[in-house]
């Protein structure tokens, strides 16, 4: 069974600017999570999804937004890019939500400019 | 919300159990102690979880004292594969989210 993959895997950006990540889950997992991790902050959770609906979400500004399509395929965006964003984001599907077994992916390291 | 407490690092020679301790005095009674690890420049991977009784995985194994106040994540012949940051987290079963600590750097040496 194939993992869940993550595109593009490294993206450079300029402040201002947006940036769409993407993230297949593994074949049967309906639920995606996303999470920013980075070296002074670790892990810290962005939002859960969950047939198409987000289902949790974590401290992050507006402009951190996510969406699901109907195959559990999910799209993250992040709009007027800051410094501080500059990080690994990481992917996690899993069959339930709030499920404490999370499968992540290999993440998308964003720079920005 | 970390509760844990990990060494910062380790090492284990290859071949040889690797040992990984984890204390978690304030667990709750309907906490799960779970186990991740994060190899370098991928995303992290779960290994085990458990609830008081030991398990055994194709990964590794975890001991949890009866006490439940502590465990340890044992890899049973460790390889270079398996040098990575390991993170002990408690959570209560649809926790919502994984909030890692810092978690112990395991190096497997030759």
């Amino acid at each position: 069974k194939a993992g869940v993959t993550q595109t593009p895997r490294y993206l450079i950006k300029t402040r201002g600017q947006q940036v769409t990540l993407s993230c297949s889950p593994i074949s049967g997992h309906r639920s995606v999570s996303w999470y920013q991790q980075t070296p002074g902050q670790g892990l810290q959770f962005l939002f859960e999804y969950f047939s198409e609906t987000q289902r949790n979400k974590g401290n992050f500004p507006g402009r951190f937004s996510g969406r699901q399509f109907s195959n559990s395929r999910s799209e993250m965006n992040v709009s007027t890019l800051e410094l501080g964003d500059s990080a690994l984001y990481l992917c996690a599907s899993s069959l339930l939500v709030n499920a404490n077994e999370q499968f992540f992916g290999p993440g998308t390291r964003l720079t920005v400019l | 919300d970390a509760k844990t407490t990990q060494p910062t690092s380790m090492d284990c020679a290859e071949g040889r159990a690797a040992n990984l301790p984890c204390n978690h005095s304030t667990i709750s009674g309907n906490e799960y102690v779970y186990w991740y690890r994060q190899i370098h420049s991928q995303g992290p991977q779960y290994i085990i979880h458990g609830l008081k009784n030991n398990e055994t995985n194709e990964m590794a194994s975890l001991i949890i004292t009866e006490d439940r106040k502590s465990s340890t994540l044992i890899l049973p012949h460790a390889t270079l594969r398996d040098t990575a940051v390991y993170y002990c987290i408690v959570l209560i079963q649809g926790a919502q989210k994984l909030v890692f600590g810092q978690g112990t750097r395991l190096t497997i040496n030759p």
